[in-house]
């Protein structure tokens, strides 16, 4: 079974700060996708990188997704209060495997 | 549009006792999946249906079982309830169940068992 590791586990910071959290396995993967979690709320997807070496920009927050396929960050430029919540990287479990495998998170806090 | 509803929001039950939690899927949507969220982990899957056939089933124990109506609607059903059981349960649901499709969430259910 593949294992998602997601660093930090728990990211306090003051709004305007950048940050970057990190994703990795020991696994290749044809795709990685990443969803933030409000409380209260289920997952929203964010993201979904495909190619090895891909960036990907969404406003403030950038994706990468490893030249191997093992790995990926996101980075968020100049935090505001409203990227407070629960970051998660997924990935679907094998070739025609329908099972999605999340990682724990990285539970960010934005302070005004 | 309504996006996937579920229901009831939250519930509290005790050791032993049976539960039935439901889902609605988004409108066109054939797919429906479940997935359990403890307290500080990620979601972890427990079932996939499609055209009301079961697709996948992750690593949980026959107490855990689900079914999918013709109107795409679903329950997941949990019987002889543990504590290990609270979590907040998901249901998403998707267009045609395609791996790497987006899956779009519901609130979820808050079980809370004592």
């Amino acid at each position: 079974t593949q294992l998602l590791e997601q660093s930090p586990q728990f990211l306090s910071i003051q709004e305007g700060e950048n940050l970057t959290v990190y994703c990795n396995s020991s696994s290749v993967f044809s795709s990685l996708q990443w969803y933030r979690q409000e409380p209260g709320e289920g997952p929203v997807l964010l993201v979904t990188v495909v190619t090895g070496g891909e960036v990907k920009k969404l406003k403030r927050l950038t994706f990468q997704f490893g030249d191997a396929r093992k790995d990926s960050s996101l980075h968020i430029t100049a935090a505001q209060p409203g990227d407070t919540g629960l970051y998660l990287c997924a990935a679907y479990s094998g070739a025609g495997s329908y099972q999605l495998t999340f990682g724990k998170g990285t539970k960010l806090s934005v302070i005004p | 549009d309504a996006g996937v509803t579920q229901s009831p929001t939250h519930l509290i039950k005790t050791r032993g006792q049976h539960v039935t939690l439901r889902c609605s899927p988004i409108s066109g949507h054939k797919s429906v999946s479940w997935y359990q969220q403890v307290l500080g982990q990620g979601p972890q899957f427990i079932f996939q249906y499609y055209e009301k056939e079961e697709r996948g089933r992750g690593n949980f124990p026959d107490r855990f079982s689900a079914r999918q109506f013709p109107n795409y609607s679903s329950e997941l059903n949990v019987n002889a309830l543990l504590l290990g059981d609270s979590a907040l349960y998901l249901c998403a649901s998707n267009p045609r169940g395609d791996v790497g499709e987006k899956l779009f969430f519901g609130s979820g259910t808050q079980l809370s068992v004592l």
